[in-house]
């Protein structure tokens, strides 16, 4: 089936620096990426969308130069979080459109920021 | 404000038993339904979506939707300690954006 590939799995950093988070679509095409951010115990809140060669979507409240989301090619989306603090330590997935029917999410990544 | 809403539980049941998991939704909008399985720590991992009223089974899940009540369910038969998780409720919007639910903690007792 397809997959999503998310990289990396977890990443500790210091507060102040920035983290890059990629996810590519093996096998297919993804012209939509969608960001999302869970909390523990939490649901998954869709931070934004991007489409391939276009700027992204934010949600509200979602800080778009906080968050950098860059889709250059149909493959590879990647989300940025920049100048990290503590209360960006979250999980985060991406999620792509598959061919035929549903969605299909990365693996995730446990971003800490210490 | 378009939300999906479970019961965060825990849905406790007894290895072998059925596991009912429900699902309500405000945007009458909403075209798709989708269960998703949530073990601690890792991504979501799709069961199976439904879009007509009515069931639809596979393997030891029926998905069942009830679009004049709003409503979705999922029932897990012979229900196995394996299936203890998070099982999350997305609808799928017109403007082809999933809303998850909060998601119901699922727990199957040996």
């Amino acid at each position: 089936g397809a997959v999503v590939s998310q990289h990396p799995s977890r990443v500790i950093c210091k507060s102040g620096t920035s983290v890059k988070i990629e996810c590519r679509s093996l096998d297919f095409q993804a012209t939509t990426m969608f960001w999302y951010r869970q909390f523990p115990k939490q649901s998954l809140m869709l931070m934004a969308t991007s489409n391939e060669g276009s700027k992204a979507t934010y949600e509200q409240g979602v800080e778009k130069d906080k968050f950098l989301i860059n889709h250059a090619s149909l493959t590879l989306s990647t989300l940025t979080v920049t100048s990290a603090h503590p209360e960006d330590s979250s999980f985060y997935i991406c999620s792509a459109r598959t061919p035929g029917t549903g969605y299909t999410f990365g693996s995730g990544t446990r971003l800490t920021v210490v | 404000q378009k939300e999906v809403e479970q019961n965060s539980g825990p849905l406790s049941v007894p290895e072998g038993a059925i596991a009912s998991l429900n699902c309500t939704y405000s945007d009458r909008g909403s075209q798709s339904f989708f269960w998703y399985r949530q073990y601690s720590g890792k991504s979501p991992e799709l069961i199976m979506f439904i879009y007509s009223n009515g069931d639809k089974e596979d393997g030891r899940f029926t998905a069942q939707l009830n679009k004049a009540s709003q409503y979705v369910s999922l029932l897990i038969r012979d229900s196995q300690p394996s299936d203890s998780a998070t099982y999350l409720c997305a609808g799928f919007s017109g403007t082809y954006k999933y809303i998850f639910g909060t998601g119901t903690r699922l727990k199957v007792l040996a």
